[in-house]
């Protein structure tokens, strides 16, 4: 069974950056089939797709977040991650990591951050 | 960007009646509109792929349908179990978009 983890401070500083690690098993990120996933969810709100990394490297960001968004994959760890940088309030949300084919088929439980001085 | 447009926002049912969700897209998707269910405090977790497709271990109550721009949750039946926010999804373009979500809440 895939599951995955996300990992990483619940509370940044506005204007740092929020990292964030999403931990794979039961699959390899380097099998090519897959693009990774992140995925946020502000409090009360609806679902956002942030974008999502191939085990090659490339990457797809959503245009909004493009200019502060960078994803990579670490193959050794089975591990991807997501940088966000310029925090503000806005950016408060559950982040999800998930797997993607078309559809988001395995999802992590969700980490909460919050951007508070 | 595709839009998707989930009616209604809030769905209030009583126990073995049939709901049903909407999600209009701003554009053609083609079959590629999925649907997932979301519990409180849990990650969202995939009910239902390409339009109609049944998803392992997702009960049979479950179905969807459409084309082209307008889409249907269906849940016949309703268990208490059921109450949760539910969400479609467009992959046929980028950004991946989703629907504003849809409560159901169980009376």
């Amino acid at each position: 069974q895939v599951q995955l983890q996300e990992s990483g401070p619940g509370l940044v500083k506005p204007s740092q950056t929020l990292s964030l690690t999403c931990n794979v098993s039961g699959d390899s990120i380097n099998s090519g089939n897959y693009y990774w996933s992140w995925i946020r969810q502000r409090p009360g709100k609806g679902l956002e797709w942030i974008g999502y990394i191939h085990d090659t490297g490339s990457t797809i960001y959503t245009p909004s977040l493009r200019s502060r968004v960078t994803m990579s994959v670490d193959l050794s760890k089975n591990q991807f991650s997501l940088r966000l940088t310029s925090v503000t309030a806005a950016d408060t949300a559950v982040y999800y990591c998930a797997r993607y084919f078309y559809l988001f088929d395995f999802w992590g439980q969700g980490t909460l951050v919050t951007v508070s001085s | 960007e595709i839009v998707l447009t989930q009616s209604p926002d809030f769905l209030s049912v009583t126990p073995k009646e049939k709901a049903t969700i909407t999600c209009r897209a701003s554009e053609p998707v083609g079959s590629s509109l999925h649907w997932y269910q979301q519990k409180p405090d849990h990650s969202p977790k995939l009910l239902i792929k390409y339009t109609s497709q049944s998803i392992s271990g997702v009960p049979s109550r479950f179905n969807g349908g459409g084309t082209g721009t307008e889409f249907t949750l269906i849940i016949s039946g309703l268990e208490v179990e059921d109450a949760a926010t539910y969400y479609c999804h467009q992959s046929v373009s980028v950004p991946q978009t989703f629907g504003q979500g849809t409560k159901v809440e169980i009376k």
